[in-house]
């Protein structure tokens, strides 16, 4: 069965601090990778996708095929940062887009 | 203004009382999908379209169904709503690129539906 995972429910940085929010999935085949983010009161949005190898908003994601992760990492967090990520895999036919349980990023001044 | 649309926002309905969350996106995407939030689940996938008349299950399909005869509207109905289908539902668009739905996801406000 598919199944992505988000360790952590809430994590708590402060401003300028280094930020890595884990993803590890369980996918057959080589899925597409995608994180995105909710800000309060917003829509939930892409922020970044694997294919691109992009960096968004100083965010980077790093595919390891090995240990079947896709980390969301940024050396230097922002109070504007504070959202909740979901890493989404989707399968090779990209007709399931399956998202992990989510992380609420919290950045203090 | 691209955008996909959900109504009603919220809405507080008794148990067995037929209804129905609409979506539409004016992007002309061919996949349309929905989803439950729930607290440490994420979002679930009930059922998705890969274009009109195309509909398949997702994770979790039981007590839902779905249509699609436009390209543009994708309704959720609940037939018979029960107490645990409470949730937050999001509706989502997706273009497709030579069949393939490894693009972008654009989703609507939600809808906050609570069953009593």
């Amino acid at each position: 069965a598919q199944r992505v995972t988000q360790p952590e429910k809430l994590l708590s940085v402060f401003k300028g601090a280094p930020v890595e929010l884990k993803c590890n999935y369980s996918y057959s085949g080589s899925p597409e990778l995608f994180w995105y983010v909710q800000y309060s009161r917003q829509r939930l949005q892409l922020l970044l996708r694997h294919i691109s190898r992009e960096s968004i908003k100083g965010f980077t994601a790093d595919l390891n095929k090995g240990e079947t992760s896709f980390h969301l990492k940024k050396p230097f967090a922002q109070e504007e940062d504070s959202a909740m990520y979901y890493c989404a895999p989707a399968n090779n036919a990209g007709n399931m887009l399956t998202f992990g349980g989510g992380t609420r990023l919290m950045v203090k001044p | 203004e691209a955008q996909v649309t959900q109504n009603p926002r919220y809405l507080i309905t008794v148990t067995g009382k037929k209804l129905t969350v609409t979506c539409s996106q004016n992007m002309n995407h061919e996949y349309m999908s929905w989803y439950r939030q729930d607290p440490g689940l994420g979002l679930r996938q009930i059922y998705y379209s890969m274009n009109v008349e195309v509909t398949d299950k997702g994770d979790v399909p039981e007590g839902y169904k779905v249509s699609r005869k436009e390209k543009r509207n994708f309704p959720l109905i609940l037939e018979s709503p029960s107490p645990n289908q409470t949730s937050l539902y999001f509706c989502a668009s997706r273009r497709t690129q030579g069949g393939l739905v490894n693009t972008e996801a654009f989703f609507g406000q939600g809808t906050r539906l609570t069953v009593v």
